[in-house]
């Protein structure tokens, strides 16, 4: 059974930084790309970054371009988000989200459950 | 970036009825397009990729058309469990990916 599930939200001020990780399971974990995807209270869905099978290419929305940084350790099936610079507009659910595309990043089959953010004083 | 708008914003209709759900790309994205369905506390489901491909698991009544900057989601006959929210997402421009802001689609 694929599994993909997100850890590392919380309450962070402004400014700060915060690490998310996501561990997936149930399938071959190095042939497919793995996103971010955040949803922001009453929301629409909004593309945060993406990473390609063998981590060799990678995105982020033009949003958290420079604060965000996407990284995969294929040995442990995982993958991390780093925050930095927080502002209160990044307060969302980040989903980790699995490729259904072997190696090309293309469309989202697999979805955790989420890792809620919230960014305050 | 490439800019997908979606329309209605949202749709009234009665269960048995057919949904026209349209998407519209900023440039062509050929027919590299999905569609979700996001029920309340739900993460979203993958219904349709490549345009018109379904995904497993998805019944029969959901369809998808289109191609260049026009696609269009169809739902014929309207089950109670279908009124939720839809999302289309290109992945044409990667590595950057976009989803439209959603047609909620509400009981009549």
């Amino acid at each position: 059974e694929v599994q993909v599930v997100e850890s590392g939200g919380g309450l962070v001020q402004p400014g700060r930084s915060l690490r998310l990780s996501c561990a997936a399971s149930g399938f071959t974990f190095e042939d497919y790309a793995i996103h971010w995807v955040r949803q922001a209270p009453g929301k629409g869905l909004e593309w945060v970054s993406g990473i390609s099978w063998d981590g060799g290419s990678f995105g982020y929305a033009d949003s958290v371009e420079g604060r965000f940084t996407i990284s995969r350790d294929n040995a442990q099936n995982s993958v991390y988000l780093q925050m930095n610079s927080l502002r209160p507009e990044d307060t969302a659910l980040y989903f980790c989200v699995k490729d259904k595309v072997v190696v090309t990043p293309a469309y989202f089959d697999f979805w955790g459950q989420g890792t809620l953010v919230t960014v305050s004083s | 970036e490439i800019v997908l708008t979606q329309s209605p914003a949202t749709l009234s209709l009665s269960p048995g009825e057919r949904a026209t759900l349209s998407c519209r790309a900023s440039q062509s994205i050929s027919d590299y397009l999905a569609w979700y369905q996001q029920k309340p506390g739900q993460a979203p489901r993958l219904l349709i990729y490549d345009a018109s491909t379904r995904a497993t698991g998805i019944p029969a009544r959901f369809s998808g058309s289109g191609a260049g900057t026009d696609f269009t989601l169809t739902i014929n006959s309207l089950e109670p469990e279908d009124f939720a929210v839809y999302y289309c997402q290109q992945r044409i421009s990667w590595p950057l990916i976009t989803f439209g802001q959603g047609t909620r689609l509400e009981i009549k």
